[in-house]
């Protein structure tokens, strides 16, 4: 079964650090998403992605964050100078048309100190 | 914004138990997604319902789309312990918010044995 894989699992990072979050969507898919949950509250959409373009995206993702898929297989999420409000799961997420399932990654637990 | 009230909060049950959960919205989707969390892990996609009135059943769970297209509701039928974990409802408006998922606040479940 394919599935969508994100790496590092977990990445502590300092204040003001940037940060890349790394993900292998599903090979056949063409839409790309992130997404963000903060500890014990519910996901929230962050920015999707079609055709190496943003489609939509939410008061979330400001300046700091932008998206990228340097290549054939990655899709990343980097934050340009994290602030300790950006602890939180972030979730990569895929689809094969606009409005079709989206499968998730397992997410990659940021830590700001 | 769009927002999703999911009740209840969360259940305690006995296993064998049936559950229900459900999640209104303030406005149509014309997508209802149920996915369920283990900690520390990522959504898994349970249900994905396209039609208003559509009835869908996988395994031990069901799941209505709502015939005025703003609510939801998930049936866990014959509860077993492994069905412990957080249950989010999600809505998609594709027409007015492309791929962009909105969440509900989740149901958490607990089942003992």
């Amino acid at each position: 079964e394919p599935e969508v894989t994100q790496t590092p699992s977990h990445q502590v990072t300092q204040m003001g650090q940037e940060v890349i979050l790394r993900c292998v969507p599903i090979s056949n898919h063409l839409y790309f998403y992130w997404y963000r949950q903060i500890l014990g509250q519910k996901v929230e959409f962050l920015v999707s992605f079609y055709n190496n373009e943003i489609s939509e995206k939410s008061e979330i993702f400001d300046d700091q964050f932008s998206v990228e898929r340097p290549d054939g297989s990655n899709f990343t999420l980097k934050i340009r100078s994290t602030k300790l409000e950006d602890s939180a799961m972030y979730f990569c997420a895929s689809s094969e048309t606009e409005g079709g399932r989206q499968f998730f990654g397992p997410g990659t637990r940021l830590t700001v100190l | 914004g769009q927002q999703l009230n999911q009740s209840p909060q969360s259940m305690f049950i006995q296993e064998g138990e049936d559950v229900s959960m459900n999640c209104t919205s303030s406005s149509i989707f014309n997508t209802w997604l149920w996915y369920k969390q283990d900690p520390g892990e990522g959504p898994v996609l349970l249900i994905a319902l396209y039609k208003a009135g559509e009835l869908t059943s996988n395994g031990r769970l069901t799941a209505q789309f709502g015939i005025t297209r703003k609510d939801s509701f998930l049936n866990i039928s014959a509860s077993i312990p492994s069905d412990v974990g957080i249950y989010f409802c999600a809505g998609l408006d594709l027409y007015n918010q492309g791929g962009k998922l909105i969440f509900g606040q989740g149901t958490e479940l607990s089942v003992k044995p």
